[in-house]
């Protein structure tokens, strides 16, 4: 049981926009900025969003990030069929003194 | 750009310590924190614990099993976890700084006798 909360799934088809949940709480995503992560199969996932909605180089700006309370969300616009993967919200958690993610969302580009 | 790279054994058996080493490719050891983090088959990620500047700190459900150590002069980080069973089946991995902005390649462990 993950202590961050995703939807096991999503989809979307081409050139559509997606959003994928993450839910928290008062001593993580209440307090602390939000992480998410790629992870195509069978590879280490991948720095996709940190600080809630900034983006790394090289990252498209069809990838956002927002963060609301206890709750975040990644956003993507124009979807692709290569934006197929899974996507993970981690975030630093001050009880725990580490770090908590979600289970992971796959999203599928019908 | 840095590249971070887990070696060790595949297998490990039942009631055995499994040992991990993380090599990371340029000198920033000293500068960035380092934390091992899991996946178990068909399942989300899992923080094991962390490094920075000679304190540790571990997952409260693993902690009694734990030890991350550091050797700055080989560019390398360990993890240690003993008294294996079959739920530690699973990818480990190593990831650099605050914001886990650089992983390793990720190297599966099979717990099995």
């Amino acid at each position: 049981q993950s202590v961050l909360t995703q939807p096991p799934s999503a989809s979307g088809t081409p050139g559509q926009s997606v959003t994928i949940s993450c839910s928290g709480g008062a001593s993580n995503i209440g307090s602390r900025t939000v992480n998410w992560y790629q992870q195509f199969p069978g590879t280490a996932p991948k720095l996709l969003i940190y600080g809630n909605n900034q983006r790394p180089s090289g990252v498209p700006d069809r990838f956002s990030g927002s963060k609301s309370g206890s709750s975040a969300s990644l956003a993507i616009s124009g979807l692709q069929s290569e934006d197929e993967a899974d996507y993970h919200c981690a975030a630093w958690d001050d009880s725990l003194n580490g770090w908590v993610f979600g289970g992971g969302t796959r999203l599928t580009v019908l | 750009q840095v590249q971070l790279q887990e070696s060790g054994p595949g297998r490990v058996k039942p009631s055995e310590t499994l040992s991990l080493t993380c090599t990371v490719s340029d000198g920033s050891m000293s500068f960035y924190y380092w934390s091992w983090i899991r996946q178990s088959p068909g399942k989300g990620l899992e923080w094991i614990g962390i490094y920075y500047k000679e304190s540790t700190n571990y997952n409260p459900s693993l902690r009694s099993r734990v030890t991350i150590s550091v050797e700055t002069s080989r560019n390398q980080f360990s993890l240690r976890l003993s008294s294996v069973t079959a739920a530690d089946t699973a990818v480990y991995y190593c990831a650099r700084g605050g914001n886990l902005d650089r992983w390793g390649q990720g190297t599966p462990v099979t717990v099995t006798a």
